[in-house]
């Protein structure tokens, strides 16, 4: 069954502060690998997409890498405004032309002044 | 970008009666969208498929005669929750596919509280 873990669950890191969270994912064939942001009430704002292992994708202060088994989203000197639920996403293959997405459980990242 | 637009954005009601929430592609085409639901600090759960002139799909678990969804159009799919209960109460989040890259643009979520 095709199933998608991030890691931590929830980050407290200080201003400045670099870190990394984790997706590991299972799935019988990768399409494709999605990170959004997630503000409370609101709907997820796209990322990134990544695709094949060993592929690298940076917007500002994030940078999304990808393993055959994982990726990483490094936040690098963060910033107060980059607080914010992040998710990781594989598509799932269905019958319909457009792929079901799934969504790991997230990591709520706050950023102290 | 694209933009999906999601109506209304927090909605109160009383046990019992049912609740519609729209969902619209602003400026693109969609075939299929997405319905999701997302309880307090827990990740998204995809209830159903939506697919433009013929039913919808449903995750399994999901009560299709609860959560009635109909795509009228390439632009337009809604999510009808019928005979709400407080256990209903919770964000629902609606998406499109943009383009071919399975890229998926939301809506900015509806709330629900069932009184």
């Amino acid at each position: 069954e095709d199933q998608v873990t991030q890691s931590p669950e929830a980050l407290r890191l200080q201003e400045g502060e670099s870190s990394s969270l984790n997706c590991s994912y299972t799935v019988s064939g990768l399409r494709g690998l999605f990170w959004y942001r997630q503000d409370p009430g609101k709907g997820p704002e796209f990322l990134f997409t990544l695709y094949s292992a060993g592929e690298e994708k940076e917007k500002e202060r994030l940078k999304a890498t990808l393993t055959k088994k994982e990726s990483f989203l490094h936040i690098t000197a963060p910033k107060p405004e980059d607080s914010a639920t992040y998710l990781c996403a594989v598509p799932r293959v269905s019958g319909s032309s457009a792929s079901k997405i799934i969504f790991g459980s997230g990591t709520r990242l706050s950023i102290r002044p | 970008g694209a933009v999906v637009s999601q109506h209304p954005s927090r909605v109160i009601c009383k046990s019992g009666t049912s609740v519609k929430i729209e969902c619209r592609s602003l400026d693109f085409q969609a075939t299929t969208m997405f319905w999701y639901r997302q309880f307090p600090k827990q990740s998204l759960m995809l209830m159903a498929t939506s697919n433009e002139g013929s039913k919808a799909t449903y995750e399994q678990g999901v009560e299709k005669d609860k959560f009635l969804i109909n795509h009228a159009s390439l632009t337009l799919s809604t999510l009808t929750v019928t005979s709400a209960h407080p256990e209903d109460s919770s964000f629902y989040i609606c998406s499109a596919p943009d383009g071919g890259a399975n890229v998926l643009t939301f809506g900015a979520g509806s709330r629900l509280t069932v009184l």
